[in-house]
């Protein structure tokens, strides 16, 4: 059974400083999502990374994939206020959810 | 935006009485999701659709059945609601499998 796990699941930071959401997985797999989502928000597709070693840019967000170590990392680059919401990983064919980072920056 | 429709958007319902949620698509996409969203819990996988009348169980199926009688139209029907099964659900669509989910705007659902 494919298990999903994120962290830290919560992270208050201060702006401009640099960190990173960790993503491990149980599984083989060949695919990751990233998604983002604001409180009482739908979800929003960040990311989809799609081979060992693929590595995808987006503004502040920085996403990358070790399908070998079965690990995926979020990196945020001086972080701004806007970024706070909570960020999902997920993977797999059936596409399993982490529990979710809650990131909190603080101006 | 992808077009994906969620219905309704919120629901109070008793125990014990059937409900049926709704998620219609125009994007003519092949998978469909079904995810339940619970604090504490992120999101599971309830059943997803990889065509019409294909469909197949998630992380926390039981107490929940779907159909697929049509590519736009993938229903999640909870037979006997219980007070376990309030929670906000997304419905999902995807594609391809090489590309990202779009979700819908979720469906508020309270059982008392």
């Amino acid at each position: 059974e494919l298990k999903v796990e994120q962290n830290p699941l919560f992270l208050s930071m201060q702006e401009g400083k640099n960190y990173t959401i960790y993503c491990n997985y149980s599984t083989t797999s060949d695919r990751l999502y990233w998604y983002r989502q604001d409180p009482g928000k739908s979800l929003e597709s960040l990311f989809v990374l799609l081979s060992n070693g693929a590595v995808k840019q987006e503004g502040r967000l920085m996403a990358s994939l070790d399908t070998k170590a079965r690990l995926s990392t979020l990196h945020i680059t001086a972080a701004v206020h806007d970024l706070s919401a909570t960020y999902f990983c997920a993977v797999d064919r059936k596409i399993i959810f982490g529990k979710g980072t809650r990131l909190h920056i603080l101006p | 935006d992808a077009g994906i429709t969620q219905s309704p958007r919120h629901k109070v319902t008793e125990t014990g009485t059937p409900v049926t949620l709704r998620c219609h698509q125009t994007e003519n996409h092949r998978y469909m999701y079904w995810y339940r969203q619970d604090p504490g819990h992120g999101l599971r996988l309830i059943h997803y659709s990889y065509g019409v009348k294909d469909t197949d169980k998630g992380e926390v199926s039981d107490g929940y059945s779907v159909s697929r009688s049509k590519t736009e139209d993938f229903l999640l029907t909870l037979e006997s609601a219980t007070s376990s099964q309030t929670s906000v659900y997304f419905c999902a669509i995807q594609g391809s499998y090489n590309s990202p989910l779009h979700f819908g705007n979720g469906t508020r659902l309270t059982v008392t």
